[in-house]
């Protein structure tokens, strides 16, 4: 099973919302991560959790903050958020943050901020 | 920053025909990723490539990995509808930190391919 669950599939939310996207595997992965995907753009990394500690966070607004309450589970709260924030956000999963891990994505969810 | 170039940019093709997709990294590769991507779906990984001279087959996806020349290539034989989509390679960046060593997986811009039945 190489399955990365994201919810919610598709989000709208005003710009003085407060909401949460969600994403689970349960792969015994120690490694979970967030990425941001623009339009006909490659994702574009922003943070990393590694055992569940914050190891790499790419210079992300502050509206965007990251949580991981368990080895599973990966959250990423928004708050405040620009339109210039929509976007496909997808999370993914490895073995470890390191040089031979697969990496497997969930089906995204697709932000849309109005 | 690693820099991932992919050719061609997007590609046209007719069913059954074999084609190749070629990714060129412009620093030393840990590791090559090919995924590929439905327009607003998420990435489906194919294969991970890690030494010199390893090649990977998945169904008719073939991938190599030229670790001198830091490139890699994925070749489908025999090309189908269910083929076309965005295909992207990967590749890990070193990164020093605090808390030890960490990779950065980043992705070339992506072959889109279109598939004519």
């Amino acid at each position: 099973d190489t399955e990365v669950t994201q919810t919610p599939k598709h989000l709208v939310m005003g710009m003085t919302n407060k909401k949460s996207l969600k994403c689970e595997q349960h792969m015994g992965h120690r490694a979970m991560y967030w990425y941001k995907q623009k339009a006909k753009k490659p994702p574009e990394l922003m943070f990393v959790y590694s055992y569940e500690k914050l190891s790499i966070n790419e210079s992300v607004p502050s509206r965007f903050s990251p949580e991981c309450p368990n080895s599973s589970l990966l959250n990423l709260h928004l708050h405040a958020l620009q339109p210039e924030d929509s976007a496909l956000y997808l999370c993914a999963s490895s073995q470890g943050n390191a040089r031979g891990s697969e990496a497997f994505f969930g089906q995204g969810t697709r932000l849309t901020v109005v | 920053s690693q820099e991932l170039e992919q050719s061609p940019q997007s590609l046209i093709v007719q069913e059954g025909k074999n084609l190749t997709i070629n990714c060129t990294s412009s620093k030393t590769l840990y590791g090559l990723y090919w995924y590929k991507q439905k327009y607003g779906e998420g990435l489906i990984f194919l294969m991970m490539l890690q030494k010199g001279g390893e090649e990977k087959s998945h169904e008719k996806i073939t991938a190599k990995l030229d670790e001198k020349k830091q490139q890699s290539s994925l070749h489908i034989t025999a090309s189908q509808p269910s083929h076309a989509g965005i295909y992207l390679c990967g590749a890990r960046k070193y990164l020093t930190s605090s808390g030890g060593s960490n990779y950065k997986l980043t992705f070339g811009k992506g072959t889109l391919l279109t598939v004519n039945p």
